[in-house]
């Protein structure tokens, strides 16, 4: 299994207030993504990094920021949750981005917003 | 988009039935992979056909690419309640960093 560990696994957390998702990887991976998974949705890409400080938007990134200071960690922040964020979320890394890479997830972060 | 989109939405069989699912996406790829959920966890990489492949084996896991129809399909041989998950599609191009993956099928494998 890749080593990818997310952080918390599960919180539930009041509208309104700050949260951060952690992914931490040991694979040295350069590309790192933020999805989430909702029913009937399917997986939705939030944010992505393509290297240390450098991130961009995914399909569904409004209300979510990211940072990326050291290669190995990629944290996902919702500045004011709401209870529209209530979802999984996974975190994925992957060597070289998508052409003939694959991804790997970690096992997801329970997040309640109540 | 390079998104997959996935069919059946849910298919459900007894054990040791052969199960098969389709996949299809918009435009050319590099290569296309599929990959397996199970209730609550992350996904798991399966299988990778390469565009110029016409078909793939992996233990009990066939894949077919037909780039003309923009298709691929995923037969699971000789089911097993084990194998009760959700499988999704993955299509890359030349171009992107952005993996974006359909709904999935769920399969269901009724001992």
């Amino acid at each position: 299994d890749a080593g990818i560990t997310q952080s918390p696994r599960h919180k539930v957390t009041e509208t309104g207030t700050p949260v951060t998702l952690r992914c931490h990887q040991t694979e040295n991976h350069r590309y790192m993504y933020w999805y989430r998974q909702d029913p009937g949705h399917g997986l939705r890409l939030i944010h992505y990094s393509y290297g240390v400080k450098d991130t961009d938007k995914g399909e569904v990134s409004d209300g979510y920021s990211v940072s990326r200071s050291k290669t190995e960690d990629f944290l996902l922040t919702l500045e004011s949750a709401t209870s529209s964020q209530t979802s999984v979320y996974f975190c994925a890394i992957s060597e070289l981005g998508t052409a003939g890479n694959t991804i790997y997830f970690g096992e997801g972060s329970w997040l309640t917003v109540v | 988009s390079q998104q997959g989109e996935e069919d059946p939405q849910a298919l459900s069989i007894q054990e040791g039935e052969n199960a098969t699912m389709n996949c299809s996406y918009k435009t050319s790829i590099n290569n296309l992979q599929w990959y397996r959920q199970n209730s609550g966890r992350g996904l798991v990489h399966l299988i990778l056909i390469r565009s110029n492949e016409r078909e793939k084996h992996s233990g009990r896991l066939r894949v077919t690419l037909d780039t003309s129809k923009k298709s691929s399909s995923l037969l699971i041989t000789a089911s097993r309640a084990a194998d009760t998950a959700s499988y999704f599609c993955f299509s890359s191009s030349n171009t992107g960093n952005q993996f974006y993956f359909g709904t999935g099928t769920s399969l269901t494998v009724i001992p």
